[in-house]
């Protein structure tokens, strides 16, 4: 298994301004993932952060607004930029199992821009 | 976009009582579903992967079904108590690996 840190655990932000996301895992892992639930949705996959290569980008999720950063195999950042009130939801980060049947997960961040 | 639903959204029961929710995904280019114990402020615990039609697994008291062929999964409580509390979120994963999630099903055990 996987221990991942995901910090801050939650934050209340004004519009306009940015808040990152940070993940730290135990061990090297090759792909971080990170997820979006607005409240009464589902777990969305915002994008897949590789290390060494720009993160790839679900239909919907732009680089402009939630940039990302893999400095190295165990961190990964995520920026929500320029907050609005529909940004509110909780970020999670998550990593594979080693047999690629599982996902672990961070402890989530809860946002509320007002 | 790939639709998972689970139903119901949410669920009150007594201390005791069993309990079941329902997951339902696209039968088509399967590879795996999961199960898992969300509780406010926590990381989400993996419950179950289950792969093959027909597979049924059991944790304690909380056990799963799968029928890939019409695509659902049933998760079932026996004798909910009030730490069973959360959400339960089911995850289907494609011939990717590439998981969609539903939006849960929210339970809530009182004592």
């Amino acid at each position: 298994s996987a221990v991942i840190s995901q910090k801050p655990s939650r934050d209340i932000c004004q519009r306009g301004t940015s808040l990152t996301i940070q993940c730290q895992v135990d061990s090297q892992v090759t792909m971080m993932f990170w997820y979006r639930q607005q409240p009464g949705q589902s777990l969305t996959l915002i994008a897949t952060a590789n290390q060494g290569s720009e993160a790839t980008y679900e239909s919907g999720f732009v680089i402009d607004k939630f940039p990302i950063s893999r400095p190295n195999l165990t961190f990964s950042t995520l920026t929500v930029s320029n907050m609005s009130p529909e940004d509110s939801s909780i970020y999670l980060c998550s990593v594979e199992g080693v047999t690629n049947t599982e996902a672990f997960f961070g402890q989530g961040t809860r946002l509320t821009v007002v | 976009i790939l639709n998972v639903e689970q139903s119901p959204q949410s669920l009150h029961v007594q201390e005791g009582d069993s309990t079941n929710f329902t997951c339902s995904f696209p039968s088509s280019n399967f590879y795996a579903l999961h199960w898992y114990r969300w509780e406010t402020a926590k990381s989400p615990e993996a419950l179950f992967v289950m792969t093959l039609n027909g597979d049924e697994k059991k944790k304690g008291r909380i056990s799963a079904t799968l029928n890939t062929k019409e695509g659902y999964s049933y998760l079932y409580i026996k004798g909910s108590q009030p730490e069973d509390s959360a959400t339960y979120l089911c995850a289907f994963a494609d011939n990717f690996n590439k998981f969609y999630f539903g939006s849960g099903t929210k339970l809530n055990v009182k004592p």
